[in-house]
């Protein structure tokens, strides 16, 4: 059990921003919200993640609902080369990663 | 940095023959060691994982065991494939508590 709920698909223009929805409202206060994506044929890749305050890296942002039950992954100028699962994932740390089937996010020219 | 590896890319095996699919890790010392499989269409699932050389604990009861003989070494075995055991098999490490990451997996099909 993932714990955690996202839409099955989505898409995005190329060059507008993708945002992801993720669901996790029976979160625990020490439980991280991280992101991962798969792009086709390849191991997942680690998009970023945080605890309770909004991040940003060079690849996306990550904003955390307040009451911690909700995130959203922004993908500011989607590629093509964005076109991927993408999977929100809760964990503790020092634990294995719970996937569930995530978000299938197709980038269209 | 640390750097992820795993061999083969691609197998072919028949029916009921052994299995040995290695990974290994460069650049870190005592990473928690983690296989997973991806069934075609289908999503993650936790095979076995290990916090130190010797330790493996399994999620998933099955044909297939794991063995760490060294640090940064992660093995995993089969002695009689099975149909079923076709898939995406991917390999993970980590530092204590932190970030995942994954290798580039192995293409297994059972024939």
């Amino acid at each position: 059990d993932a714990k955690t709920t996202q839409p099955p698909s989505m898409d995005c223009a190329e060059g507008r921003a993708a945002n992801l929805p993720c669901n996790h409202s029976t979160i625990s206060g020490n439980e991280y919200v991280y992101w991962y994506r798969q792009i086709h044929s390849q191991g997942p890749q680690y998009i970023i993640h945080g605890l309770k305050n909004n991040e940003t890296n060079e690849m996306a942002s990550l904003i955390i609902t307040e009451d911690r039950k909700s995130s959203t992954l922004i993908l500011p100028h989607a590629t093509l080369r964005d076109t991927a699962v993408y999977y929100c994932i809760r964990t503790s740390g020092n634990t294995p990663l719970v996937f569930g089937k995530g978000t299938r996010l197709s980038v269209i020219a | 940095s640390q750097t992820i590896h795993q061999w083969p890319a691609t197998l072919v095996q028949p029916v009921g023959s052994p299995l040995s699919l290695e990974c290994t890790v460069e650049g870190t010392s005592n990473p928690n060691l983690y296989w997973y499989r991806q069934a075609a269409g289908r999503g993650l699932q936790l095979l076995f994982y290990s916090v130190g050389i010797g330790q493996i604990s399994s999620e998933v009861p099955q044909n297939l065991s794991a063995s760490r003989p060294q640090d940064r070494q992660f093995i995993l075995s089969s002695k009689k494939l099975l149909l079923s055991d076709s898939g995406f098999y991917l390999c993970a490490w980590s530092a204590q508590q932190e970030t995942q990451y994954f290798g580039p997996g192995t293409r297994l099909l059972v024939l």
